[in-house]
């Protein structure tokens, strides 16, 4: 069964102080790994795919790495306008309807 | 790419009632549709997949002759939670993804309350 676990919960930042944010999973056959962003009351908005070990890929302060076991979602001198929940879902190659497994999600606040 | 629209946003019904939730893929056909139901604070729990023309595949766990899915089109999905009552009040999601490996979009969710 597919697993996908993040840490912390919640984490508070002060504007301008970095951090990542951490997605550990397991699968059978990782097709690929999605982190999204949502804001209270609203659908996840999409952010990043990865698809191999090694990966990384970046969008203005966030930046997305990937590793056989783990996913880190680098926040660089955020804004308060970064505060959301932030979820990391995955999709196993051989799933019937290739369907995404989501993590419980980390919420972010960023303090001016 | 992958915009996804659901409507109706909000909706408020009397215990017993059915509500009818749309999804649309707008600027993509959606061979494959998901339905979430979040609980606040917590994930996105998948409740069924369905693929256009073929009935939907459902979680464990989820009634399926409660929560009706449609897939008429490939940018129309329909979910209706027939009789329902208030543990059924929830926010529900809809998502939609051409092909296998097309980007997932997401709908801004549905907010259902049951009085």
């Amino acid at each position: 069964e597919d697993q996908v676990t993040q840490s912390p919960e919640a984490l508070r930042l002060q504007e301008g102080e970095s951090s990542s944010l951490n997605c550990s999973y397991t699968v059978s056959g990782l097709r690929g790994l999605f982190w999204y962003r949502q804001d209270p009351g609203k659908g996840p908005e999409f952010l990043f795919t990865l698809y191999s070990a090694g990966e990384e890929k970046e969008k203005e302060r966030l930046k997305a790495t990937l590793t056989k076991k783990e996913s880190f979602l680098h926040i660089t001198a955020p804004k308060p306008e970064d505060s959301a929940t932030y979820l990391c879902a995955v999709q196993a190659r051989e799933t019937s309807g290739s369907r995404l497994t989501f993590g419980e999600g980390t919420q972010l606040t960023v303090n001016p | 790419g992958a915009v996804v629209s659901q409507h109706p946003s909000r909706v408020i019904c009397k215990s017993g009632t059915s509500v009818k939730i749309e999804c649309r893929s707008l600027d993509f056909q959606a061979t494959t549709m998901f339905w979430y139901r979040q609980f606040p604070k917590k994930s996105l729990m998948l409740m069924a997949t369905s693929n256009e023309g073929s009935k939907a595949t459902y979680e464990q766990g989820v009634e399926k002759d409660k929560f009706l899915i449609n897939h008429a089109s490939l940018t129309l999905s329909t979910l209706t939670v027939t009789s329902a009552h208030p543990e059924d009040s929830s926010f529900y999601i809809c998502s939609a993804r051409e092909g296998l490996a097309g980007v997932t979009g997401f709908g801004p969710g549905t907010r259902l309350l049951v009085l």
